[in-house]
This record gives structure tokens, sequence and C-alpha cells, in this order.
């Protein structure tokens, strides 16, 4: 069955770094989102993106953070310089047009751990 | 309390049994749909109801939709242990484009064998 696949599992960073998150959504799907969830919180919305472009973020998704759809397979979440409360779990989902869009895949996730 | 809060945060019941986990929400919605994350993975989509429906079955789950009270409930009949895990509402405001999904807290949910 087709997945969503999220790497890496772990990344851990200095306070100040910036990391790229990557993730290969299903093939045929074109809606990309990020979520994130701190530790013991709610998973949060963060920003959906179609048409190679955003559609909507959230006041989370600040000027520190960027999406990218670089070539047909990958799409990319980017935090130019990580801060201690950007630790958390980023899931990237992904979803298909018609009826069947409201539907989000999601990936494993990728735990990142801000130093 | 917030979009898509569900009670009770943690439930234990044993393997057999039925269990029952609701979700309330505030604002007006498209759609609302339950997720399961096993410990430390991701989501998995379980079910979705639109605004219009009131029931809808798939399998051991049945949900129901209470539009006027801004309320579902998830219930998960002749419970397993596989079904340790947390389960999370997430309401949709929207049938066309993209479509962010507003999450709850959460139920965790154990069976014990």
């Amino acid at each position: 069955e087709p997945e969503v696949t999220q790497t890496p599992s772990h990344q851990v960073t200095q306070m100040g770094q910036e990391v790229i998150l990557r993730c290969v959504p299903i093939s045929n799907h074109l809606y990309f989102y990020w979520y994130r969830q701190i530790l013991g919180q709610k998973v949060e919305f963060l920003v959906s993106f179609y048409n190679n472009e955003i559609s909507e973020k959230s006041e989370i998704f600040d000027d520190q953070f960027s999406v990218e759809r670089p070539d047909g397979s990958n799409f990319t979440l980017k935090i130019r310089s990580t801060k201690l409360e950007d630790s958390a779990m980023y899931f990237c989902a992904s979803s298909v047009q018609g009826e069947a869009k409201n539907i989000q895949y999601f990936g494993a996730g990728t735990r990142l751990s801000v130093l | 309390s917030q979009q898509g809060e569900e009670d009770p945060q943690a439930l234990s019941i044993q393997e057999g049994e039925n269990a029952t986990m609701n979700c309330s929400y505030k604002t007006s919605i498209n759609n609302l749909q339950w997720y399961r994350q096993n410990s430390g993975r991701g989501l998995v989509h379980l079910i979705l109801i639109r605004s219009n429906e009131r029931e809808k079955h798939s399998g051991r789950l049945r949900v129901t939709l209470d539009t006027s009270k801004k309320s579902s409930s998830l219930l998960i009949t002749a419970s397993r242990a596989a079904d340790t895990a947390s389960y999370f509402c997430a309401t949709g405001d929207t049938g066309g484009g993209a479509q962010k999904l507003v999450f709850g807290q959460g139920t965790r949910l154990t069976i014990n064998p």
C-alpha cells in the first residue's frame, strides 16, 4: 500500500542551526501538509501546499519556516534558525483531489530535538 | 475548551468490551474525522463523517455526529489488545481545496488482555 515517507526519523540539532525535514508524499496526491506535535500536546497544523504554492499557514508558521517541492516527489520543511521550542514531532501528510481529498495520509514523522 | 476536545483523556478497559470516546468542537465544520496514533508513530485515518451525516460504520467502528451539539462519538466494539493507541478527532472546515485539520487532545485507550 502506498505510504508517505519521512526522513530522517530523528534529527538532533543545535539551537540556531538550519534543518530540512524531508517527505515523499503518495505519488498521485496533490495536496501536501505539515503538522507538528509537541510532546504530550495535540497535533497542530502548520501549512498546506497545492499547485506549488502555500494554500494556508498557521500562526506557528512564521518567517523561520518555509516549504518547497523541489522536484516531482519531495516536499520539504525548512526551519531556518531553530529554537528550543521547535523540538517536536513533525508530520507530513498528503491527500488526493476530489471527494477523497478530505482524508489525509500521514507519514511516521520526524522527531526534531533542538539542543 | 478548544476545537476538537476529546473525553475521556484516558480509558482503560478489558479486551472484548466496547470503548466509547467523545469529541466536542466549537466552529462549523464540513467533516469530522477520527485518527489513531500508535505510540511514537504517525496518524492513521480511521473514518470520516460529513456534516450532513449522523452515523457511519466501518467494521468494528461506529461514529456518530450531532451538529446541533457540536459533538461526535467513536465506538469501538469488541475491543482487542491491538486497539491500544491514542485516538484523535479532527475537524475539517472545507469541502474544497487544501483542508486544514484541527485536532483534539486525544484519548489514550488501553485494552487489557
